[in-house]
């Protein structure tokens, strides 16, 4: 069974770009959460998605977005980059968000 | 919201010697604490975890107990191995579908 997939692993982006990260969760999950995990501030939830529809958001400016599309599938999309988003984003994954989260590999982001 | 504070940051132990690692949450409200280990370059990994109904739960070298009372919960691993070196994070959650997590524990098994 394959687990959760994030694509890319890596990204260069300069400052006042944007950048669009995605997640395929495990098949049969319908729950995507993003995470941003920085050494300074630990992990940090960004927001979850079930059934295409946002259920719980944390504590970013509003540059961060995502949505999640019908397949379960889902994306995150940062605004006007700044240097401090440099930061692994993690997606995970689980059946109804109540239950086992599980997570990929992560997005690098590194804002020059 | 949720805050979980772990402790230590640093872990050290001999290959063979146990492990614990403990976690206090604040919100009473929370019942599900997983633990997640992070290997360099890679994503967090579901080890195990317990539910509020339930005070401790074992998995070969790997328990977790919780008190809810205390609002604290903690990983005990046995018979440490190599392999085991990671970084280490506690997680709390109620049914607002996020997980508040802790600062992370290294863990380093000394052979």
């Amino acid at each position: 069974k394959a687990g959760v997939t994030q694509t890319p692993r890596y990204l260069i982006k300069t400052r006042g770009q944007q950048v669009t990260l995605s997640c395929s969760p495990i098949s049969g999950h319908r729950s995507v959460s993003w995470y941003q995990q920085t050494p300074g501030q630990g992990l940090q939830f960004l927001f979850e998605y079930f059934s295409e529809t946002q259920r719980n958001k944390g504590n970013f400016p509003g540059r961060f977005s995502g949505r999640q599309f019908s397949n379960s599938r889902s994306e995150m999309n940062v605004s006007t980059l700044e240097l401090g988003d440099s930061a692994l984003y993690l997606c995970a994954s689980s059946f109804t968000g109540h239950t086992e989260a599980f997570f990929g590999q992560g997005t690098r982001l590194t804002v020059v | 919201g949720e805050n979980v504070e772990q402790h230590p940051s640093t872990l050290s132990v001999q290959e063979g010697d146990s492990a614990v690692i403990k976690c206090t949450y604040s919100d009473s409200a929370s019942n599900y604490f997983p633990w997640y280990k992070q290997e360099l370059g890679k994503g967090p990994q579901l080890i195990i975890d317990i539910r509020s109904n339930v005070g401790e739960k074992k998995d070969q070298r790997i328990a977790v107990t919780l008190n809810k009372t205390a609002k604290h919960f903690s990983l005990h691993i046995t018979e440490t191995q190599p392999e085991d070196s990671a970084v280490y994070f506690c997680a709390a959650s109620y049914h607002d579908y996020k997980l508040s997590f802790g600062a992370g524990t290294t863990v380093t098994v000394r052979a």
